[in-house]
């Protein structure tokens, strides 16, 4: 199993431009999750999906938008990006059933210039 | 609403000595608790959970109990590795929002020869 794969691991882009950051998981995971990691802060949650079709706001949405039309996929649009989303991107997945934990993706490095 | 608070680092350790990362919650319900190790370089990794009051999580000689008394949940290795130098973070799902997860800010842990 490939587990959640994120591409691309690294991006830059200029301030204003979109972008869109894929994620996949070949899991059959209901539940799926975009968070960004910034130093000294730990891990602060963008949106998340407990199913195909059904996506919300976590703690920082602003900048960003999400959709769920398959199980699998997952992707983070940036809509214009900004300096402040200069950071580290990672997906996670889990099933909808239990205590387990999420499986975390590799990352995506994104600089904002 | 939910929140994770661990001990500040970095914690510098040689190798064979007895790590303690502290980790303290606020939640609703009863939370299942986590920890996540992160290698340079890559991904969040599970490394223990417990589901419910004192529960012992372990893994690769790493050992947490969930104490629901002083809602702490701390993280213990009698000899640790060069190996084991990494950022842990420990995290908390609870309740109607157990599809979320709610981190603390990470402790770097270098182990020196």
């Amino acid at each position: 199993n490939a587990g959640v794969t994120q591409t691309p691991k690294f991006q830059v882009l200029k301030t204003g431009q979109s972008m869109t950051l894929q994620c996949a998981q070949d899991m059959n995971h209901e539940y799926m999750s975009w968070y960004r990691q910034d130093p000294g802060m730990g891990l602060r949650l963008i949106h998340y999906s407990v199913g195909a079709g059904i996506t919300d706001q976590g703690e920082v949405p602003n900048g960003y938008n999400v959709s769920r039309s398959t199980t699998e996929d997952f992707p983070l649009r940036l809509l214009s990006a900004a300096p402040s989303q200069t950071s580290v991107y990672f997906c996670a997945s889990r099933e909808n059933r239990g205590s387990h934990g999420y499986t975390f993706g590799s990352g995506t490095r994104l600089t904002v210039v | 609403g939910n929140s994770v608070t661990q001990m500040e680092g970095p914690v510098t350790l040689s190798e064979e000595a007895f790590l303690t990362i502290n980790c303290t919650y606020t939640a609703t319900g009863y939370p299942s608790l986590f920890w996540y190790v992160q290698y340079p370089g890559e991904g969040l990794q599970l490394l223990l959970k417990a589901t419910k009051a004192d529960d012992k999580g372990s893994n690769k000689g790493f050992e947490a109990t969930y104490r629901k008394e002083t809602t702490s949940f701390h993280l213990e290795k009698g000899s640790v590795q060069v190996s084991d130098s990494a950022v842990y973070f420990c995290a908390l799902s609870s309740g109607g929002s157990n599809y979320k997860l709610t981190f603390g800010k990470g402790t770097l842990l270098t182990v020196n020869p």
